[in-house]
């Protein structure tokens, strides 16, 4: 399967601070990745869809001014976290799918991240 | 609105049994389907993946798919205790490629 690495792996912020968060595919060139959120002890959420060179696709109730999101190569999405608070902590997590018709989708270790 | 339902569990198995996880979906024109495995803490990662009526083996793993009934079901044989995790159910329905989580189902399996 494909290879999804981010990092950093968590991260701890001040409450009003952006923080960003990258996502490589490693073994292919990946013109579509996603980004999920996972709050504690419930599922995955999706947040918005990156697309290489045009703008992200973003899910009803996702604040697209909050969670910047750049797709500036095939091999690398990054979601900044702008202004942080509190209730942004959570697990985010990325992924990319084969490009083939299965629509397989192969997800990145995760961020943890915790806002004080 | 494009539904995947799982019970939540726990379910709980004795080491050694068969454990089984169902998955419902809402979708008719639902195309492929996922079993992705997620420990506590960790991402996803995917188990297996099935297209086509009926079961599909690997190693201990059978995913089985009944697009008339709308259910796909995981079986796991000779369940270990590293399969305690949560089983999540993911159905696509085609065109752009995004898939519909259900919310899981966490598995113990018992020592």
């Amino acid at each position: 399967g494909a290879v999804v690495s981010q990092h950093p792996s968590w991260v701890i912020c001040k409450s009003g601070t952006s923080v960003k968060i990258e996502c490589r595919s490693l073994d292919f060139q990946a013109t579509t990745m996603f980004w999920y959120r996972q709050f504690p002890k419930q599922s995955l959420m999706l947040m918005a869809t990156s697309n290489e060179g045009s703008k992200a696709t973003y899910e009803q109730g996702v604040e697209k001014d909050k969670f910047l999101i750049n797709h500036a190569s095939l091999t690398l999405s990054t979601l900044t976290v702008t202004s942080a608070h509190p209730e942004d902590s959570s697990f985010y997590i990325c992924s990319d799918h084969s490009g083939q018709s299965t629509d397989t989708q192969y997800f990145g270790p995760g961020t943890r991240l915790t806002v004080l | 609105q494009k539904e995947v339902e799982q019970n939540s569990g726990p379910l709980s198995v004795p080491e050694g049994a068969i454990a089984s996880l169902n998955c419902t979906y809402s979708d008719r024109v639902s195309q492929s389907f996922f079993w992705y495995r997620q420990y506590s803490g960790k991402s996803p990662e995917l188990i297996m993946s099935i297209y086509s009526n009926g079961d599909k083996e690997d190693g201990r793993f059978t995913a089985q798919l009944n697009k008339a009934s709308q259910y796909v079901s995981l079986l796991i044989r000779d369940s270990q205790p590293s399969d305690s995790a949560t089983y999540l159910c993911a159905v696509n329905s085609g065109g752009y490629q995004k898939v519909t989580f259900g919310t899981g189902t966490k598995l113990q399996v018992i020592p």
